[in-house]
């Protein structure tokens, strides 16, 4: 079935240091790639997203790039904030059905002073 | 902006006694959801509502839950007997449809059944 692997976390960095989280996935079809970010005590909001290989999405200073040959959709910022510290949700979805979203596990990302 | 919105924020409830969790999506919205994430796991897909039927559940989605959508605005999922393990935070999301496939959250209802 669909899958989308995250890697572990916490990840804790300082501020202004240069961030990455892997996404990868597995999917039957071509799907849409999303991050998902949740502030403590708080929902899920958008982050960004793509639709077709090659894409790149961004918002807020992260980014994202639809790569299809390595079934990817990393999550780069240049330069975190405290602000930044939150769970991120990498998701893909299919069109058809439900078009329902398939979450990683999250990765926690703690910024430090 | 418009926004999806849930309602309690919080439930507690007794085990074995009907929940009712509501939301009122987007207004010009087409597809509904209902998302559970259990404290410290992912986030899971639970059913999708469209033209007044579920396109899809998961295996989570058995008969002691069910989904509604009375009127125009809310879309409500029920739990007919609820268990110790339902308790978990409960997200609405709404979408516009095909093409445009992103879902926008609500803020949860975190269910607890003692």
């Amino acid at each position: 079935g669909d899958s989308v692997t995250q890697m572990e976390g916490p990840v804790t960095l300082s501020e202004e240091a240069f961030l990455t989280i892997n996404c990868t996935y597995t999917a039957t079809g071509y799907p849409s790639l999303f991050w998902y970010v949740q502030y403590p005590g708080e929902g899920l909001q958008l982050l960004l997203k793509a639709t077709k290989a090659d894409d790149k999405g961004s918002n807020k200073g992260f980014e994202a790039t639809y790569r299809k040959e390595t079934t990817s959709f990393h999550l780069e910022k240049g330069s975190v904030q405290v602000s930044d510290s939150a769970v991120y949700f990498c998701a893909l979805s299919l069109t058809g059905g439900g078009n329902k979203l398939t979450f990683g596990t999250g990765t926690q990302l703690k910024v430090e002073l | 902006e418009p926004e999806v919105t849930q309602t309690p924020s919080h439930q507690v409830t007794q085990m074995g006694q009907e929940v009712i969790l509501r939301c009122v999506p987007i207004s010009n919205h087409l597809y509904f959801y209902w998302y559970r994430q259990i404290l410290g796991q992912k986030v899971e897909f639970l059913v999708s509502f469209y033209n007044n039927e579920i396109s899809e559940k998961s295996e989570i989605f058995d008969d002691q839950f069910s989904v509604e959508r009375p009127d125009g605005s809310n879309f409500t999922l029920k739990i007919r007997s609820t268990k110790l393990e339902d308790s978990a935070m409960y997200f609405c999301a709404s979408s516009p449809g095909v093409p445009q496939l992103t879902q926008y959250f609500g803020p949860g209802t975190r269910l607890t059944v003692l």
